[in-house]
């Protein structure tokens, strides 16, 4: 079956660490987006990417980066810059970039920074 | 912008009817509705476009007024696995800001027995 796979479900970091978490779909979308997601303030967009190799800013990218190297996989790595880590993320596809298509969804990772 | 979804929560016994409402201060080509249960991810629901018609099937649909950038989601006859979060979210025309969907904060909804 297709779908997206995020891994892992939870992670605990200390302060400081950078960590990635990785996103992989085997549905063949072209697009794909990483939404961080708190209590009571819904799905904040992160960092999209249409293509390969080429990717762009959402609403909250400070202190995340990164990487489209392949059509499957688009890892996300909270840095130490990020001021509050902690959340659940979100990684998400869709078949076209423009809103014209619904988009799949990942179980999600609970990060927490101790 | 985030769209403004009304309620913020709401309870319902079986078999009654809800309406969630999402606004935009945006002219808008495109809004998502999504359900998520706790834990979970978010699943689609459906999706409406500028010019398109009300959509959905027999007890889930949704309507998109263009004109006043809003739409609503119309759940009849709820069901307990209705329960969940519920999300819309926007993609704005072009010009009109980012082709990315913008999520509102969410409509809490409890069926209850």
């Amino acid at each position: 079956d297709g779908g997206i796979t995020q891994s892992p479900k939870y992670l605990f970091r200390k302060e400081g660490q950078n960590v990635t978490l990785s996103c992989e779909q085997n549905l063949n979308h072209d697009a794909m987006y990483w939404y961080r997601q708190d209590p009571g303030q819904g799905l904040r967009l992160i960092y999209y990417s249409q293509i390969v190799n080429d990717f762009q800013k959402g609403d909250i990218a400070e202190g995340y980066s990164v990487s489209r190297e392949k059509k499957e996989s688009f890892p996300l790595t909270v840095t130490s810059a990020q001021k509050n880590p902690t959340a659940f993320y979100l990684c998400a596809s869709s078949r076209f970039g423009q809103g014209e298509d619904g988009y799949t969804f990942g179980s999600g990772t609970r990060l927490t920074v101790v | 912008q985030q769209p403004v979804q009304s309620p913020q929560a709401v309870i319902l016994r079986e078999g009654e009817d809800a309406v969630i409402n999402c606004s935009s201060s945006k002219a808008l080509y495109s809004v998502h509705w999504y359900r998520q249960k706790h834990g979970e991810a978010p699943v689609f629901l459906m999706i409406l476009l500028k010019g398109g018609e009300q959509k959905g099937h027999e007890k889930i649909s949704a309507s998109f007024n263009e004109k006043k950038q809003q739409s609503s989601l119309y759940l009849t006859a709820s069901q307990l696995s209705y329960s969940g979060t519920y999300f819309c979210g926007t993609v704005g025309l072009p010009g009109a800001g980012s082709y990315q969907l913008t999520f509102g904060k969410g409509t809490k909804l409890s069926v209850i027995p």
